[in-house]
């Protein structure tokens, strides 16, 4: 079973929509996690670590976190087109461990 | 946020020579580095970690003598691909914490072997 899993997409979402980015993760006792944005030929950018369960809000990103069920989620709010990359998900494990990534186009 | 460089951004080379790359982080002090490769359409995988002073912690598959490690100074880490081979090319990306658990990433060295 892989570390962190991500459905891969393709996610495509209208402009000004609301992208909702999933993520799961298999070792219980992870306590740190993080999404990043990577566009094409980049290495990735930071968006979001989250610590504790429930929501973490930076202006149109939402973490979610739920310890319980191993599922961390990324919601972004009136999605731009400027939006459209691939976003990882991540834990750290002695090293950021990555999921495979999902890639969100955000359509005029 | 914090910032990490990299040098060179892009390099290609004849099979058989040994690259080296530098990761540096500008603004604050890296207690670990850590370097990733990423092939295309594929995720970042880490590599090795490594700290300052310390031999690196290399993931499993990941061979030590080819991918040469060096944490000189909480500020420079290097990766030397030695004896590289076309199955080499790939996207390196340092990435560097302080105090933090938060990485920093570099904006990676785009490897082609020929």
């Amino acid at each position: 079973q892989k570390e962190v899993e991500q459905n891969s997409g393709p996610l495509s979402v209208p402009e000004g929509a609301i992208a909702s980015l999933n993520c799961t993760y298999s070792d219980r006792v992870s306590q740190s996690f993080f999404w990043y944005r990577q566009y094409s030929g980049k290495s990735p950018e930071l968006i979001m670590s989250i610590y504790s369960n429930g929501d973490k809000e930076d202006g149109r990103f939402t973490a979610q976190l739920n310890k319980a069920s191993q599922y961390v989620s990324l919601l972004i709010r009136d999605s731009q087109p400027s939006d459209s990359a691939t976003y990882l998900c991540a834990v750290n494990d002695r090293g950021m461990r990555f999921g495979a990534g999902t890639r969100l186009t955000v359509k005029p | 946020g914090a910032v990490v460089s990299q040098h060179p951004s892009r390099v290609i080379c004849k099979s058989g020579t040994s690259v080296k790359i530098e990761c540096r982080s500008l603004d604050f002090q890296a207690t670990t580095m850590f370097w990733y490769r990423q092939f295309p359409k594929q995720s970042l995988m880490l590599m090795a970690t490594s700290n300052e002073g310390s031999k690196a912690t290399y993931e499993q598959g990941v061979e030590k003598d080819k991918f040469l490690i060096n944490h000189a100074s909480l500020t420079l880490s290097t990766l030397t691909v030695t004896s590289a081979h076309p199955e080499d090319s790939s996207f390196y990306i340092c990435s560097a914490s302080g105090s933090e658990e938060t990485q920093y990433f570099g904006p990676g060295t785009r490897l082609l072997v020929l």
